[in-house]
């Protein structure tokens, strides 16, 4: 049962435009939502996160918003660069309980 | 600060073998994780450490994997015997406390099961 799930594997996205990256769950339970970045051979660096309260959070040139109603929460970064060619995995947590991640989706940034 | 320490970084063994994996977390971090990342998936907790005692091992095959943390620092994970289905990268990961959200990872060891 995949309660978090990325549709997208992939995603290629011209430099310098807005790169939407997307995430949606089922549990109604989940409270708090992070997205992960992941170099290879890296390990997944935290990058943005939001509680269930709020619907926004900023932070630099990432933005992720949360839709409750839908059920679904979305990453902006804008403007795009190619460091930014990475995976990306969106998690989710309900109270202390374990993270439960997503597959992941696969961002390219083209020059 | 130093990172989250894993080593090796790749192992490859046959079938029926065993395998261990050694993990550093952070200093001052209470909490540490071991995940499973098979390839195309998102990590998968095995277990999760506050100091040296069990918080979370629901999903640790507990019939071949093993994990124990002494003395509340660095921690090993060990597979006996290995599985063909067990090939993923072992990231293990630590955070301040089990109520912190964030998450600090390691660079991962890659296990091949052949």
């Amino acid at each position: 049962d995949q309660q978090v799930k990325q549709n997208s594997p992939s995603l290629s996205v011209q430099e310098g435009r807005i790169s939407i990256l997307n995430c949606d769950y089922t549990n109604s339970m989940f409270d708090y939502f992070l997205w992960y970045k992941k170099y290879p051979a890296e390990g997944p660096t935290f990058l943005i996160s939001i509680s269930s309260i709020k619907d926004k959070n900023e932070d630099v040139s990432f933005t992720v918003f949360l839709d409750k109603s839908a059920k679904h929460l979305s990453l902006h970064i804008v403007p795009s660069q190619p460091g930014d060619s990475a995976v990306y995995f969106c998690a989710a947590r309900f109270g202390n309980e374990k993270l439960t991640f997503g597959t992941g989706t696969r961002l390219t940034i083209i020059p | 600060e130093a990172g989250v320490a894993q080593s090796p970084r790749y192992k490859i063994i046959e079938k029926r073998q065993s395998v261990a994996f050694w993990c550093n977390p952070i200093s001052g971090h209470a909490t540490l994780y071991w995940y499973q990342q098979i390839l195309g998936q998102g990590p998968k907790l095995l277990i999760q450490f506050q100091n040296n005692g069990v918080v979370d091992d629901s999903q640790l095959p507990k019939d071949r994997f093993s994990a124990e943390r002494l003395k509340g620092v660095d921690s090993t994970l060990k597979i006996q015997p290995a599985k063909l289905e067990d090939s993923a990268v072992y990231l293990c990961a630590s955070s301040t406390g089990t109520f912190v959200y964030e998450q600090y990872f390691g660079p991962g060891t890659r296990l091949t099961v052949t």
